[in-house]
């Protein structure tokens, strides 16, 4: 059953601490995404990587990394930088060539207590 | 640079009635637009999706109609019932262009 999963759904951090977040895909989609959503906002890219060992920043990379070793896997890192992280994160993943269907992960809640 | 405008924020609607949902798009070489859902707590779905050489497309009770000319592309829901409440995002994207550009999003309730 392919799609894109994303661990946990849930999750808490203290003030301070680094945490990341899982992103993995079966489809074998070259490029994947990172979102951040806000409560009754939009969908603001975070970073993209368009192939393995590669990525660039979107709209609002400040705060947050990424790695790209594998083309199933793109895990998000939120640093102890990001000054409002608590938000629910979405990853993505594209269609490659051609136009970009672009389907989501379930999403994860990070809440900073 | 690339922008996707989305009218209305919020709508509400009787049950049975129609919903209409409208896009802007700024970037006239984009060429695919999809719609789509997101529920409460979970990941958008993606329901329908446009290619630049078709003017209409349908599914059931969903259509989306595209004016490539205005750049606007249109969702409508017909026959709504509660379970069509959630947010609706429209998005645009090019063959050329690394990111997809979705709008800010629709609130629909759908009311019993």
């Amino acid at each position: 059953d392919g799609g894109i999963t994303q661990s946990p759904k849930y999750l808490f951090r203290k003030e301070g601490q680094n945490v990341t977040l899982s992103c993995e895909q079966n489809l074998n989609h070259d490029a994947m995404y990172w979102y951040r959503q806000d409560p009754g906002q939009g969908l603001r890219l975070i970073y993209y990587s368009q192939i393995v060992n590669d990525f660039q920043k979107g709209d609002i990379a400040e705060g947050y990394s990424v790695s790209r070793e594998k083309k199933e896997s793109f895990p998000l890192t939120v640093t102890s930088a990001q000054k409002n992280p608590t938000a629910f994160y979405l990853c993505a993943s594209t269609t490659s060539g051609g136009v970009k269907e672009q389907f989501f992960g379930p999403g994860t809640r990070l809440t900073v207590l | 640079g690339e922008n996707v405008e989305q009218h209305p924020s919020t709508l509400s609607v009787q049950e049975g009635d129609s919903a209409v949902i409208k896009c802007t798009y700024s970037d006239s070489a984009s060429n695919y637009f999809p719609w789509y859902k997101q529920e409460l707590g979970k990941g958008p779905q993606l329901i329908i999706d446009i290619r630049s050489n078709v003017g209409e497309k349908k599914d059931q009770r969903i259509a989306v109609t595209l004016n490539k000319t205005a750049k606007h592309f249109s969702l409508h829901i017909t026959e709504t019932q509660p379970e069509d409440s959630a947010v609706y995002f429209c998005a645009a994207s090019t063959t050329s262009y690394d990111k997809v550009i979705f709008g800010p999003g629709t609130s629909l309730s759908v009311i019993p």
